[in-house]
């Protein structure tokens, strides 16, 4: 079985801010890790992915993410805020045959 | 390159009506699947094929959902007859080879049932 936890269902930040987005995962097997962004009215959209090779993985839009197997987190950073990244982010998780399983979502307001 | 296409892209109908939200994956892709998106549960898998062919259903929440993938370029998901719980948000994505490949999404359909 696997599952995906993201802390805080909104977070705000100021423009030019860290943003901070925080996942811990689940799995019994090694896992392939995503975050996925949702703007307005539309789909969702990869982020990044780790697959099993470099913890340190960088995405589009200047945001990366560290996979951390001991503390089974999988945060989403990014280390100057723009107004353009206002929308939801998706941590999900995929594990051996599993199909991917998706977090609840995280709300991202940027504050002028 | 076209995206996923889903229409129509909003559908208003009255409870007990058939509805029909249609998808057409990016060409090559072998894996297709539906999500339904709401406040209440979020993001959920619903069905997803591969070469055409139901793989996991185990997500479609009762009968009155079925989905068909007559060929690799479109699918379909029917809701009959609609109930107002069933208004969400419809995805469908595709992906190459599934595993550690990313699924590429549809703009969605807004579903509202009255």
């Amino acid at each position: 079985a696997q599952s995906v936890t993201q802390l805080g269902s909104h977070v705000s930040v100021s423009e030019g801010a860290l943003v901070l987005l925080r996942c811990n995962y689940s799995s019994s097997v090694p896992p392939y890790l995503f975050w996925y962004v949702q703007y307005p009215n539309q789909g969702l959209q990869l982020l990044l992915k780790y697959t099993s090779a470099a913890t340190l993985v960088k995405g589009i839009n200047g945001f990366e993410a560290e996979f951390k197997k001991s503390e089974t987190s999988f945060h989403l950073t990014k280390p100057s805020a723009h107004m353009s990244d206002a929308a939801e982010y998706f941590c999900a998780v995929r594990g051996g045959n599993e199909k991917l399983t998706f977090g609840t979502g995280t709300r991202l307001t940027i504050i002028p | 390159d076209a995206g996923v296409i889903q229409s129509p892209r909003h559908e208003v109908t009255e409870m007990g009506q058939e509805v029909t939200l249609r998808c057409k994956p990016i060409s090559g892709h072998d894996y297709l699947f539906w999500y339904r998106q709401t406040m209440m549960r979020g993001l959920e898998l619903l069905i997803y094929f591969n070469n055409n062919v139901p793989i996991d259903d185990s997500g479609m929440p009762e009968d009155r959902f079925s989905a068909k993938m007559p060929n690799a370029s479109f699918s379909t998901l029917k809701i009959q007859p609609s109930e107002p719980r069933d208004s969400a948000v419809y995805f469908c994505a595709s992906s190459f080879r599934d595993r550690q490949e990313t699924q590429y999404f549809g703009p969605g359909t807004r579903l509202l049932v009255l």
